[in-house]
Order: structure tokens, then sequence, then C-alpha cells
């Protein structure tokens, strides 16, 4: 498996509250992702990173921010969290460019808005 | 945006059995990718096929492309338990900045 830690693995948050995600990778690869995986949705992309302080947004961005300060770390947060957010959020990297390798997954963070 | 559309939603065979996955797709592509997803895990990859390509083999799967109908399937040989999973198919190209997945097709193997 691709050296990829998601942390925290489940959370329960309230509703507005700020939630951060994190994303480590060990395998030096430039390019990550965070994806949120819903059932009747299947993966849809929120943010990606092509490199260290370059972020870009994706399909579903909207109520997301993202940061990347080292190359082995991905940080996803939900300024203020919704019912909607309550998701299952994986984390990805790839080592070319972004449809052009495969992408190597993490195990998922559950998340709950309640 | 949904771009590649699996079918059928769910499949269920019996162990040593052959299970075809099918996924279609509307607009030209680069390449186009498998995964496997466990429950309760992460997607992954199984095989990437590029769109000059029209068959690829790795073990018990096989993976055809048709780009004149903008389809793919996978064939998985022999079935065991072990397979089963989620498989969804993945596409990039064209106007697509990003890798686009379907929503899957869910596998059952009895043994």
């Amino acid at each position: 498996d691709a050296g990829i830690t998601q942390s925290p693995r489940h959370k329960v948050t309230e509703t507005g509250t700020p939630v951060t995600l994190r994303c480590h990778q060990t395998e030096n690869h430039r390019y990550m992702y965070w994806y949120r995986q819903d059932p009747g949705h299947g993966l849809r992309l929120i943010h990606y990173s092509y490199g260290v302080k370059d972020t870009d947004k994706g399909e579903v961005s909207d109520g997301y921010s993202v940061s990347r300060s080292k190359t082995e770390d991905f940080l996803l947060t939900l300024e203020s969290a919704t019912s909607s957010q309550t998701s299952v959020y994986f984390c990805a990297i790839s080592e070319t460019y972004r449809g052009g390798s495969p992408l190597h997954f993490g195990n998922g963070t559950r998340l709950t808005v309640t | 945006s949904q771009q590649g559309e699996e079918d059928p939603q769910a499949l269920s065979i019996q162990e040593g059995e052959n299970a075809t996955m099918n996924c279609s797709y509307k607009t030209s592509i680069n390449n186009l990718q498998w995964y496997r997803q466990n429950s309760g895990r992460g997607l992954v990859h199984l095989i990437l096929i590029r769109s000059n390509e029209r068959e690829k083999h790795s073990g018990r799967l096989r993976v055809t492309l048709d780009t004149s109908k903008k389809s793919s399937s996978l064939l998985i040989t022999a079935s065991r338990a072990a397979d089963t999973a989620s498989y969804f198919c993945a596409t990039f190209g064209g106007s697509q900045g990003n890798l686009i997945f379907g929503k899957g097709t869910k596998l059952s193997v009895k043994p």
C-alpha cells in the first residue's frame, strides 16, 4: 500500500464548527487530492494540490479550503461544518499529472456533522 | 459532473464464475482506469488503459476499451469471495482537468 495516512479516521462534530482533516504521505508524490464519497454520487473532487503552496479547486469546493505547506501534508478544512458535509473523505496522491497516472488512496475519514 | 457510468449497479455471482462490468462515458479520453474498493477502505488502482490500447490484462483481470463506442469492460475470471467489492471506472482526458469517477458496480461473490 502507498504510504498515505488520514487522520482522524472518524469524527463527529456539530454544525457551525470548523474541522480540519489531515493527509500525510511518505511517497514524495507531487500531486495530492481530496475527494468526498456519498451514496448516489460516487467520488467527487473537492480540491487538489500540484505542489507546495499550489492548490486548485475541484468540482465541489464550496465550504472547503486546503493548505499544503510541506510536500507530505495536505490539510482539508471545513470552515463552518454543515450537515450536507457529512460524508466519507478520501485523500489520494499521484506521481504525475492529474489523470495521467494511477491515484493511490488513503483509507478515508468518516465525518458526521450533527 | 459524472463522466463514466458503470453497468450494472450491482452484480451477484457464485465463486468460480466470471464477472463482467461495463463502463460508458461521454467525451473523448486520454485514458480510462479501473479501481476496486473494499468495504470501509480506500480505492485501489487495478488497471489503466490508454486511448490507443484495446485490451489489457493483469492476472485474472481483463479490460477492454472501445473508443468508437465510448465504452470499457472489466472482466474478472474465476471469481473468488475475496473479489467482493465495489468497482469504479474513472476517465481522464479531453476537457477534463482531473480524473472523473463513475458511481461504481457493487460485486458480490458468494462462496
